[in-house]
């Protein structure tokens, strides 16, 4: 599986959109790009995946480079419940096992 | 739905302890999955359930063995618990389509395991 990098921690003012990057350069062109967030030592929890295509659901938008080599995660409007630690996988599908990485800690602030 | 449950939440154990933690979902997913995670650290997958009737070693595998009961049920069993498997475990389910498409995982509440 193709390994990720995510910068350590991140702050967002609430109201303000989060745009949570990952670089993923050495994706293969069937692995798909996930990204989960665990709040306070709780399970983690799916927010989104995409494989070329962005994505928009109601939690969040994706946004994958042309090249795939690396995505942005946004989360349109912050919340102080959106403080978590976020992970962004690369999944090759039917693969069974995801790799969770350290993730970016991200603080919300009033 | 309660989703994917797991007991006990809460574990204290000696060293040379044996104990099983059990893990059940309500969602009919066909496969399951057991991870760690140390404190400050990302999850790690301990074994897998790809579905009923089989299991798979992930990437800590070493000291646990586990059994895929039922299709709702898979439990973790510790044989003889040294300080090292002091974590937190999360059980998880999916439903994962050959063809393509989702692998959400659904992750369980977690057990916190101390061994002394």
């Amino acid at each position: 599986d193709a390994k990720t990098t995510q910068p350590p921690s991140m702050d967002c003012a609430e109201g303000r959109a989060a745009n949570l990057p990952c670089n993923h350069s050495t994706i293969s062109g069937n692995e798909y790009v996930y990204w989960y967030r665990q709040i306070h030592s709780q399970g983690p929890q799916y927010i989104i995946h995409g494989l070329k295509n962005n994505e928009t659901n109601e939690m969040a938008s994706l946004i994958i480079t042309e090249d795939r080599k690396s995505s942005t995660l946004i989360l349109p409007h912050a919340t102080l419940r959106d403080t978590a630690v976020y992970y962004c996988i690369v999944n090759l599908i039917p693969d069974y096992k995801l790799s969770f990485g350290a993730g970016t800690t991200v603080t919300v602030r009033a | 739905n309660a989703g994917v449950t797991q007991t006990p939440k809460f574990q204290v154990l000696k060293t040379g302890q044996s104990m099983t933690l059990q893990c059940a979902q309500d969602m009919n997913h066909n496969s399951m999955y057991w991870y760690r995670q140390d404190p400050g650290m990302g999850l790690r997958l301990i074994y897998y359930s790809a579905s009923e009737g089989t299991t798979d070693k992930g990437e800590v595998p070493n000291g646990y063995n586990v059994s895929r009961l039922n299709k709702r049920e898979f439990s973790l069993r510790l044989e003889s618990a040294a300080p090292s498997q002091t974590s937190v475990y999360f059980c998880a389910s999916s439903e994962v389509w050959a063809s393509g498409g989702d692998n959400e995982q659904f992750f369980g509440p977690g057990t916190r395991l101390t061994v002394l």
